[in-house]
């Protein structure tokens, strides 16, 4: 069965400091992978989103995330995170043959000023 | 411009009464879905539509139900709420397979005591 699967659920940092959070989903073939952020009290929000072509996709914000295919990974990363990236993070697939998305459990980013 | 409403934002009942939770939409999508988030579970589908008079069960839908008499609404509903459904309840539409992003509610933050 699909998964996706987000290994940080917690990640403290320094402002300034640089920020990789791990996605890895569990589906060899096409894939299409997103990205949502969640500030604190607000709705979720797409962030990016990767269908094909270049691998690194550039989102809002000053986030990218790089599609590895053979590592199944889709890693979201920041240079230099800022106090206002406190939010949780949510890594999603869409489920193969319906509208469906699988969401992995979330890292929630805590950016010390 | 196209939005999705939640109604209401923040919610208290009692345990055992039936609590009618709505969703709104304007962007005309077919899709709808209702989620919970809960703390280390992520967000979990409660229930899905794909279309008026759809209505699917998710991976948590046991006590909830939904109804679809039109493509902008999709009440859900907690036949006698239960102290284990307190969670933030979040709505989201979405237009078709892979390239679209889902869109998400502000949320409901429904208690029960």
């Amino acid at each position: 069965a699909q998964s996706v699967s987000q290994h940080n659920h917690h990640v403290i940092l320094s402002e300034a400091a640089s920020l990789e959070l791990g996605c890895n989903y569990s589906y060899g073939g096409t894939v299409n992978l997103f990205w949502y952020v969640q500030y604190p009290g607000q709705h979720l929000q797409l962030l990016l989103k990767y269908f094909s072509g270049d691998p690194l996709v550039k989102g809002i914000k000053g986030f990218e995330a790089e599609f590895i295919k053979s590592k199944f990974s889709f890693n979201l990363r920041k240079p230099s995170v800022q106090w206002s990236d406190t939010a949780e993070y949510f890594c999603a697939v869409p489920k193969r043959g319906t509208y469906k998305y699988i969401f992995g459990t979330g890292t929630r980013l805590k950016v010390l000023a | 411009d196209a939005e999705i409403t939640q109604s209401p934002r923040h919610k208290i009942t009692e345990t055992g009464r039936q609590v009618t939770l709505a969703c709104h939409q304007t962007w005309n999508h077919n899709n709808m879905f209702w989620y919970r988030q809960d703390l280390g579970h992520g967000l979990r589908l409660i229930h899905y539509s794909y279309g008026v008079q759809d209505t699917n069960k998710g991976e948590v839908s046991d006590g909830y139900s939904v109804s679809r008499s039109n493509t902008e609404d999709l009440p859900l509903t907690l036949e006698s709420a239960a102290s284990s459904q307190t969670s933030v309840y979040f709505c989201a539409s979405r237009r078709d397979f892979g390239t679209d992003t889902q869109y998400f509610g502000p949320g409901t933050r429904l208690t029960v005591l």
